[in-house]
């Protein structure tokens, strides 16, 4: 199956600072990656939809100014957690639209694990 | 808006039961359905993607139903593992956006 990647794969920061996390599809083309935040023992809620060359949508309650996000290729995605706080440590997961046999299918990263002192 | 319900929260069972997870979802106009494995800490692994016209799917000890007009899937595993003590989420995707759209997922554990 297609791979995606993110890196960094756990980062530790402190209150204030910006974080930059990165996904890539690595063997395929998606010119949509989605991004999805997990809190503990909760499910992943979708915060934004990354559509190459234009701007994200957003899900309700999301703040485009403080989750900014980048699809400057067909294989990059970056979502920078602004000025982040306590509150914004979770688990980070995107994911990449693929079209397989003429059928749609995410194909998830490995996840990246924010914690924010 | 869709919403995604997985019935039971949480199951505990011996090894070598069978067992049946549960999914519902409330808009029927869906794309397909896809059920995941989470391992604690970890991410997603993919196990069964089923298309809207497909009425189930089948891999290993797992198969999984669709039944798209009733917003129902079930996801059964065979001969249980303590191996496939995880969590299991459900997630259907619409039609028209392809966002995937997840439940809160069962939390599994197989005694040994």
């Amino acid at each position: 199956g297609a791979v995606v990647s993110q890196h960094p794969s756990w980062v530790i920061c402190k209150s204030g600072t910006s974080v930059k996390i990165e996904c890539r599809s690595l063997d395929f083309q998606a010119t949509t990656m989605f991004w999805y935040r997990q809190f503990p023992k909760q499910s992943l809620m979708l915060m934004a939809t990354s559509n190459e060359g234009s701007k994200a949508t957003y899900e309700q309650g999301v703040e485009k100014d403080k989750f900014l996000i980048n699809h400057a290729s067909l294989t990059l995605s970056t979502l920078t957690v602004t000025s982040a706080h306590p509150e914004d440590s979770s688990f980070y997961i995107c994911s990449a639209n693929a079209e397989t046999s003429g059928n749609h299918e995410q194909f998830f990263g490995p996840g990246t694990r924010l914690t924010v002192l | 808006k869709q919403e995604v319900t997985q019935i039971p929260a949480a199951l505990s069972v011996p090894e070598g039961e069978n067992l049946v997870l549960n999914c519902s979802f409330t808009d029927s106009a869906i794309y397909n359905l896809q059920w995941f494995r989470q391992d604690p800490g970890k991410g997603l692994t993919s196990l069964l993607l089923i298309q809207s016209s497909q009425r189930e799917q089948t891999s290993g000890r797992l198969n999984a139903s669709l039944d798209k007009s009733s917003g129902r899937s079930t996801l059964y595993i065979a001969a249980s593992q303590p191996g496939d003590s995880a969590t299991y989420l459900c997630a259907v995707q619409g039609d028209s956006s392809y966002k995937l759209i997840f439940g809160s997922g069962t939390r599994l554990l197989v005694r040994p």
